[in-house]
């Protein structure tokens, strides 16, 4: 099955600086990766996802890259806020209406 | 729009008891709904697939008889921790995929359960 690493596991950033996650895949079947951003006592929340027929996609201060061959995306967050602070999930499915695979996450804080 | 709610955020319950935790797509109908366990500091686990008009489908090591699952509706699915032990107490989020958009799933808010 599909297995999905995630690094950094933690990531402290001053704000106004970038944020980069990475993760990497396993299963090359997999052509829909997500993001997500995960508060305290909160669900996740999509924030941007891509498929595999581009290679980035941005959504104001959020950008997503995508190395099929590499099997390995990128959250980039430009700008960081306090309030970006969070953990963000990356997550790798083959389509097809199949389950997510998750990333173990990164807490992501933004110091003031 | 892709709301999904839960109910109830919390709920605290003596050890034995059963306990449902409701999951509703409220703007969108969802032919799957997805049950999801997460300890503290971890990552997602995933419980069970739950599909409209059919049985749920389980993860490996997760007992089906205590953690039932049914998925009545397009936009509700259910799931009951029976005879719940304190080893339960986690947080259960549930995510429901958009019939019209198959890959993307949309989460709820969370059930924080608490065994006592």
């Amino acid at each position: 099955g599909e297995n999905v690493e995630q690094h950094p596991s933690t990531l402290s950033v001053q704000e106004g600086d970038s944020a980069v996650i990475k993760c990497t895949y396993s299963d090359s079947a997999s052509n829909y990766f997500p993001w997500y951003k995960q508060e305290l006592g909160k669900g996740p929340q999509l924030i941007i996802d891509i498929r595999s027929n581009v290679g980035e996609k941005k959504d104001q201060r959020i950008a997503v890259t995508l190395n099929k061959t590499a099997k390995h995306f990128s959250l980039h967050i430009t700008e960081t806020q306090p309030e970006d602070s969070a953990v963000y999930f990356c997550a790798a499915s083959d389509g097809a209406g199949n389950m997510l695979t998750f990333g173990g996450g990164t807490r992501l804080m933004v110091k003031p | 729009g892709a709301v999904v709610s839960q109910h109830p955020s919390r709920v605290i319950c003596k050890s034995g008891t059963s306990v449902k935790i409701e999951c509703r797509s409220l703007d969108f109908q969802a032919t799957t709904m997805f049950w999801y366990r997460q300890f503290p500091k971890q990552s997602l686990m995933l419980m069970a697939t739950s599909n409209e008009g059919s049985k749920a489908t389980y993860e490996q090591g997760v007992e089906k008889d205590k953690f039932l699952i049914n998925h009545a509706s397009l936009t509700l699915s259910t799931l009951t921790v029976t005879s719940a032990h304190p080893e339960d107490s986690s947080f259960y989020i549930c995510s429901a995929r958009d019939a019209g958009a198959l890959e993307t799933q949309y989460f709820g808010p969370g059930t924080r359960l608490l065994v006592l």
